[in-house]
């Protein structure tokens, strides 16, 4: 069964960091790209970071450039978020996802979802 | 950026209606423009994908279409388990944006 699990998320301070995982089965993880999508409480979806199938290639949402580092490990089948500075804006449930087609690159539908994790940042 | 609107941004319906959701974006994405459906506490769901394109296992009374900057969702027989959050997405440039969502609820 293809899969995607998210996992460390939580309540942070805010100047915080957390890292979040994922981790994929089923597939051929390397043959996808990656992506993290937010969802903020009572808001629509955000996407927020991507990275290609061989990890080469990563790409960020202007609202997290710079504080955000997206990275993957192709022998654990597992691509992460690496958060810090992290403000009251970021409190969102995050999602990962997987590319639809298996291009390699991110440009192509969001085929496979995780149920996300909750990240709270508050202090 | 591209950004994507969409409208209505909530509608009430009744089972067995048929829906049609349309989204506009600011640029043309050609024909990248996928359309997911959200549940609280669910994972989204991939429904379109390539503006008219039917995801693997979806229903087939869900269906895509439009070019250039126009684009709609159509569900064309209401079901139970189809009230949720419908989102249209441009995946041809980065940014990737999402439309703010289509609420259909119970009438």
């Amino acid at each position: 069964e293809v899969q995607v699990v998210e996992s460390g998320g939580g309540l942070v301070q805010p100047g915080g960091s957390l890292r979040l995982s994922c981790a994929a089965s089923g597939f051929t993880f390397s043959s996808y790209a990656m992506s993290w999508v937010r969802q903020a409480p009572g808001k629509g979806l955000e996407w927020v970071s991507a990275i290609t199938g061989n990890g080469g290639d990563t790409y960020y949402a202007d609202s997290v450039k710079g504080r955000f580092t997206i990275s993957r490990d192709n022998s654990k089948t597992t691509f992460y978020l690496q958060m810090n500075s992290l403000e009251a804006e970021d409190t969102a449930v995050y999602y990962c996802a997987r590319d639809r087609g298996g291009g390699g690159q991110p440009y192509d539908a969001f085929g496979v979802w995780g149920q996300g994790t909750m990240v709270t940042v508050s202090s | 950026d591209i950004q994507m609107t969409q409208s209505p941004s909530s509608l009430s319906a009744s089972v067995g209606d048929r829906v049609t959701i349309t989204c506009r974006a600011s640029q043309s994405p050609y024909n990248n423009l996928n359309w997911y459906q959200l549940k609280p506490g669910k994972a989204p769901k991939l429904l379109i994908y390539a503006a008219s394109s039917l995801h693997t296992g979806v229903p087939s009374r869900f269906s895509g279409s439009g070019s250039g900057t126009y684009f709609t969702l159509t569900i064309s027989s209401l079901q139970p388990e189809d009230f949720a959050t419908y989102y249209c997405q441009q995946s041809y440039t980065l940014p990737f944006t999402f439309g703010p969502g289509t609420k259909v609820d119970v009438k």
